[in-house]
């Protein structure tokens, strides 16, 4: 059973520019949630897809978004990158709406350099 | 506020050792905890998961508690092993609307040193 693909692994961009994260969950999950893990704050939510559709979003600025498409697959972007916005951002899948009442698993991450 | 409060930040022992890490939070309602371990450039991946009503669960050789009443929780590791090094991460569910709150600590770095 294939576990949860994210890619890239690894990526560069300067300041200004967009980027795109993809994220495969694992067959059947139909729950897709997405956070950011930096050094100083440790892991924050960003938010949570469902059905296509997202259901709940963290404290983050609009300049970061995201879709679901039907086969569960979920990509994020952020535009008008920052300094501030290099980071690891991991996602994970579940069974059900609601990260916090299913088991998550998690992907390995894509790591965002922003120079 | 809800916060999740981990101690040690981080922590050195011997292969074959135990070590104890601590989780308190003040997360209410209180939903569920989780224990993570993630190695270092991989995702987090669970070690345990525990209810309200459950105060201690065990994965091979981790072992979880948890008060409800005193709000902590600790982690376990008996027989460290090299590859246990890796940071541990307590998570905190909020009880609600959308079961979609996670509190997240920001984690115990622990090195198995030889």
């Amino acid at each position: 059973k294939a576990g949860v693909t994210q890619t890239p692994r690894y990526l560069i961009k300067t300041r200004g520019q967009q980027v795109t994260l993809s994220c495969s969950p694992i067959s059947g999950h139909r729950s897709v949630s997405w956070y950011q893990q930096t050094p100083g704050q440790g892991l924050q939510f960003l938010f949570e897809y469902f059905s296509e559709t997202q259901r709940n979003k963290g404290n983050f600025p609009g300049r970061f978004s995201g879709r679901q498409f039907s086969n569960s697959r979920s990509e994020m972007n952020v535009s008008t990158l920052e300094l501030g916005d290099s980071a690891l951002y991991l996602c994970a899948s579940s069974l059900s709406r609601g990260p916090g009442a299913n088991v998550l698993t998690f992907g390995a991450g894509s790591r965002l350099t922003v120079l | 506020k809800n916060q999740v409060e981990q101690s040690p930040q981080s922590l050195i022992i011997l292969e074959g050792k135990n070590c104890t890490l601590q989780c308190n939070y003040t997360v209410s309602p209180f939903s569920n905890l989780r224990w993570y371990k993630q190695d270092t450039g991989r995702g987090p991946v669970s070690l345990t998961i525990m209810t309200f009503s459950e105060n201690t669960k065990s994965n091979g050789r981790y072992t979880a508690t948890l008060d409800a009443d005193t709000k902590q929780s600790s982690l376990h590791i008996t027989a460290s092993q090299l590859s246990d090094s890796a940071s541990y991460i307590c998570v905190v569910s909020l009880a609600g609307a959308g079961s979609y709150q996670l509190t997240f600590g920001k984690g115990t770095k622990l090195s198995v040193i030889p």
